[in-house]
């Protein structure tokens, strides 16, 4: 299968600042990459949709001022917790999708944000 | 309701059992259906993925899809102690744009004892 990495994969700051989650592609281009965030013993939630290129398209309910996403490449998403909050700690797992399986995702390892 | 129902369990069973985890879902669109593995502290892993009715088998684990009754399974057979996960089930439709975009199940965690 593709191979979906994501950096860090943990990361503790202060509240008020921002931290910067890297998701990449190693071995395929991806059309579409998904934004999940998940709590203890919940499931995938998703955040947001991008497409290479493209603005993000975000589910009802996440605040797009608050998590940036930028798709700049094919390999490479982003996604920005700005002006972090305790509340926003949480576990956040990036997948990917390229054009030959558009029904497949491939997910990070994912990132685990503790705000204090 | 939510558009998909997964037990949360968790599901203890012993080592050698036949294990059966199963979601519903409210969505008749949907087509296909996926089952993922994750791990603590992972991300997901895709096990199994089929598209309408009918059983997919692949080693221990058998899919099984039951449109008409909005029902889907995962049956592991001789559970080893590393079958130990969480198991989420998942299920798209196609969007406007011709995307898919899962909708996940909140999971079943199965733990199997030696």
């Amino acid at each position: 299968g593709a191979v979906v990495s994501q950096h860090p994969s943990w990361v503790i700051c202060k509240s008020g600042t921002s931290v910067k989650i890297e998701c990449r592609s190693l071995d395929f281009q991806a059309t579409t990459m998904f934004w999940y965030r998940q709590f203890p013993k919940q499931s995938l939630m998703l955040m947001a949709t991008s497409n290479e290129g493209s603005k993000a398209t975000y589910e009802q309910g996440v605040e797009k001022d608050k998590f940036l996403i930028n798709h700049a490449s094919l390999t490479l998403s982003t996604l920005t917790v700005t002006s972090a909050h305790p509340e926003d700690s949480s576990f956040y797992i990036c997948s990917a999708s390229g054009e030959s399986r558009d029904n497949e995702q491939f997910f990070g390892p994912g990132t685990r944000l503790t705000v204090l | 309701q939510k558009e998909v129902e997964q037990d949360p369990g968790p599901l203890s069973v012993p080592e050698g059992a036949i294990v059966s985890l199963n979601c519903t879902y409210s969505n008749s669109a949907f087509q296909y259906f996926m089952w993922y593995r994750q791990y603590s502290r992972k991300g997901p892993e895709l096990l199994m993925y089929t598209y309408s009715s009918g059983n997919k088998e692949d080693g221990r684990f058998t899919a099984q899809v039951d449109k008409s009754s909005k029902y889907i399974s995962l049956f592991i057979r001789d559970s080893q102690p590393s079958d130990s996960a969480t198991y989420l089930c998942a299920m798209s439709a196609r969007q406007s744009g011709g995307s898919y975009i899962p909708t996940f199940g909140r999971g079943t965690s199965l733990i199997v004892h030696p």
